[in-house]
């Protein structure tokens, strides 16, 4: 049985450069998060899928940020033109349609030189 | 909006001692969920564990226990017996209720240092 895994797990690259982060669920979740945790705080929501159907997107997911979720499986997030500001640990997290529990990956960690 | 407030950022306790942790948040609901999530250093979150607000009595899981105050809007939690491996980040969090889903909201967390 295996959890929630997260590639890569750590990415430094420099302001500008496009950055593309995968998350591959639990098989049988069908609900996916992405948070976002800066250095001492709590995650905060970024965005929410349902199967392939992007749900819920958080104020905090600029233009800059787009996330995919085809044939709902695995996701990804990608972030254009990174900026300082985007150095964070992104977290993904996954749960069952009638879960009530998120099981959360081990993150990627950005730094933006 | 709902809020989470962890009013600790750092605890300690001695090894085999017992230590509270302190959360409150801010909800207009009703029916909700809570829950208390430990983060390891440079490993993945884990749920510790968690409370309905529709149930009264309060959750325990093992060492752990939480002191649900609904009037309050308090949600503590107690680890007895503290271990070594209890040092790491915790986080109370509350699940939201979204149109088609749902997402939780986090507290800034409490570092807990365990002293042997």
């Amino acid at each position: 049985d295996t959890g929630v895994s997260q590639d890569p797990r750590h990415k430094i690259t420099k302001r500008g450069q496009n950055v593309t982060f995968r998350c591959d669920p639990i098989s049988e979740h069908n609900r996916l998060y992405w948070y976002r945790q800066t250095l001492g705080q709590g995650p905060e929501f970024l965005t929410y899928f349902q199967n392939e159907a992007q749900l819920e997107k958080s104020r905090l997911l600029s233009d800059r940020f787009s996330a995919e979720r085809p044939k709902g499986s695995f996701s990804t997030l990608e972030i254009q033109r990174t900026e300082q500001g985007d150095s964070a640990m992104y977290l993904c997290a996954s749960s069952g349609l009638g879960g009530i529990e998120q099981f959360f990956g081990p993150g990627t960690r950005l730094t933006v030189l | 909006a709902q809020t989470v407030t962890q009013s600790q950022p750092e605890m300690s306790v001695q090894e085999a001692e017992t230590v509270t942790l302190s959360c409150t948040y801010d909800t207009s609901e009703s029916d909700y969920y809570l829950f208390w999530y430990k983060q390891p250093p440079s490993r993945q979150m884990i749920l510790v564990i968690r409370q309905e607000a529709y149930k009264q009595q309060n959750a325990t899981e093992n060492r752990f226990s939480v002191n649900f105050q609904k009037a309050a809007k308090s949600f503590s939690l107690k680890i007895s017996d503290s271990q070594l491996g209890d040092a790491a980040m915790y986080f109370c969090a509350y699940r939201i209720t979204m149109e088609y889903g749902n997402k939780l909201v986090f507290g800034a967390g409490t570092i807990l240092r365990v002293k042997s």
